[in-house]
């Protein structure tokens, strides 16, 4: 089983539709981020949580929400989705060893029509 | 703004050529340098992670350099292999940012043919 779990996969949903999308991971990291990957775009940080209690915003998170329900687990909510989210979302870990080393998980396809 | 450029955008080799994969960056205040690969629809897998303070990293057939002065990282694939087909991207973590907040490379797209 993978470390770093998102479910949804794929995602097909229509404008103005609440989306959830989760990560769950088994690494006991406590960092946990989320990231959007566009073509030509590369990724960009949308969201960032160092704990439980601390949720940061990254580059692009207006029109993005975030939960983090536990250590493991951090969730992206799209309150009323738009066509312009439609892209590749990862989830992604970081350990408290300060490494600075990334682990992604599969990522979740969303389309927005 | 740090700027991270990858090129060529896409390179293809034949079997058991050696890769070379460039990534240039304009600010050499970074705390690491990370390599990853991405199979198509598929999430990125951490190659070799660089720290300021080093010059290489090595695994396996892989090695990754780091020039700081010239703004430079190079990967190195020695004898490339179908399965070495992929987009390759580099990550650079700032030393003025918070951890994770990475500044990726577009990637370069590699196919080796058999």
């Amino acid at each position: 089983d993978a470390d770093v779990t998102q479910t949804p996969r794929n995602r097909i949903t229509k404008t103005g539709k609440r989306i959830m999308l989760e990560c769950s991971q088994t690494k006991g990291h406590d960092r946990m981020y989320w990231y959007r990957q566009d073509p030509g775009l590369g990724l960009r940080l949308i969201y960032y949580s160092f704990d439980v209690k601390d949720i940061n915003k990254g580059e692009i998170s207006d029109g993005y929400s975030v939960s983090r329900q536990a250590q493991a687990k951090f969730s992206l909510s799209l309150e009323s989705a738009i066509p312009n989210q439609t892209a590749l979302y990862f989830c992604a870990t970081s350990g408290s060893e300060n490494t600075g080393e990334l682990f992604f998980g599969e990522g979740s396809r969303l389309t927005v029509l | 703004k740090q700027e991270v450029t990858q090129i060529p955008a896409a390179l293809s080799v034949p079997e058991g050529e050696n890769l070379v994969l460039n990534c240039s960056f304009t600010d050499s205040a970074i705390y690491n340098l990370q390599w990853f690969r991405q199979d198509p629809g598929k999430g990125l897998t951490s190659l070799l992670l660089i720290q300021s303070s080093q010059r290489e990293q090595t695994s396996g057939r892989l090695n990754a350099s780091l020039d700081k002065s010239s703004g430079r990282s190079t990967l190195y694939i020695a004898a490339s292999q179908p399965g070495d087909s992929a987009t390759y991207l580099c990550a650079l973590l700032m030393t003025t940012d918070s951890w994770g907040k990475l500044q990726f490379g577009a990637g370069t797209q590699v196919v080796v043919t058999p």
